[in-house]
């Protein structure tokens, strides 16, 4: 069974303080992808990342995959309380289907 | 559809009855998913389909759960004999086959036996 390990589980920050949140596994996966979950409602992907090595940045956001393809973070600038909500990374293994394996999440607070 | 609908969104049930769940994915989406979600947690695969066959089900925890998916399309997932450990929000995604397509994900059904 292939897993993935996300730490913090919580974090509590205010407004305007950068943060990383990260994910790692002992396992190789084809590629990695990041959603962020907000009450009631699905999770919603953020970004997929396939490369090594590869960074993505989506406006405050920074994700970057690991050289081995093993582990990911997410780094966020400057946060928001609407930034606030539970984040997951989801790795797709290289050996079998299509399903995806979701770590434990993330519980991102930003108060105002 | 412009997204995947779940209903009910919430179902409150007597420990012992059975429930079924239906998940309407994306039109065109041949691949649909079922996770469960604990209070905070994370998410707890439960089956795949690819069309109408389900090639992984390993997730299924016990016997007392199923899902069928028909036409490619709706899916519905049944639990039998309702205990209350299977309360628990339960979603279902829809995706294109393959990778790296991302999933969408329906808004969940929250079960709650009691």
């Amino acid at each position: 069974t292939q897993l993935l390990e996300q730490s913090p589980q919580f974090l509590s920050i205010q407004e305007g303080e950068n943060l990383t949140v990260y994910c790692n596994s002992s396992s190789v996966f084809s590629s990695l992808q990041w959603y962020r979950q907000e009450p009631g409602e699905g999770p919603v992907l953020l970004v997929t990342v396939v490369t090594g090595g590869e960074v993505k940045k989506l406006k405050r956001l920074t994700f970057q995959f690991g050289d081995a393809r093993k582990d990911s973070s997410l780094h966020i600038t400057a946060a928001q309380t609407g930034d606030t909500g539970l984040y997951l990374c989801a790795g797709a293994p290289e050996t079998s289907g299509s399903r995806l394996t979701f770590g434990e999440g993330t519980q991102l607070t930003v108060n105002p | 559809g412009a997204g995947v609908s779940q209903s009910p969104s919430n179902k409150v049930t007597e420990k012992g009855k059975d429930v079924e769940l239906r998940c309407d994915p994306i039109s065109g989406h041949t691949a649909l998913y079922w996770y469960r979600q604990s209070l905070g947690q994370g998410l707890e695969f439960l089956i795949y389909f690819q069309g109408n066959s389900a090639p992984d089900k390993s997730g299924l925890p016990s016997d007392r759960f199923s899902a069928e998916r028909t036409g490619g399309s709706v899916s519905t997932l049944t639990i039998q004999r309702t205990q209350q450990e299977d309360s628990a929000v339960y979603l279902c995604a829809s995706s294109l086959a393959g990778f790296p397509y991302g999933y969408t994900f329906g808004s969940g059904t929250r079960l709650t036996v009691v």
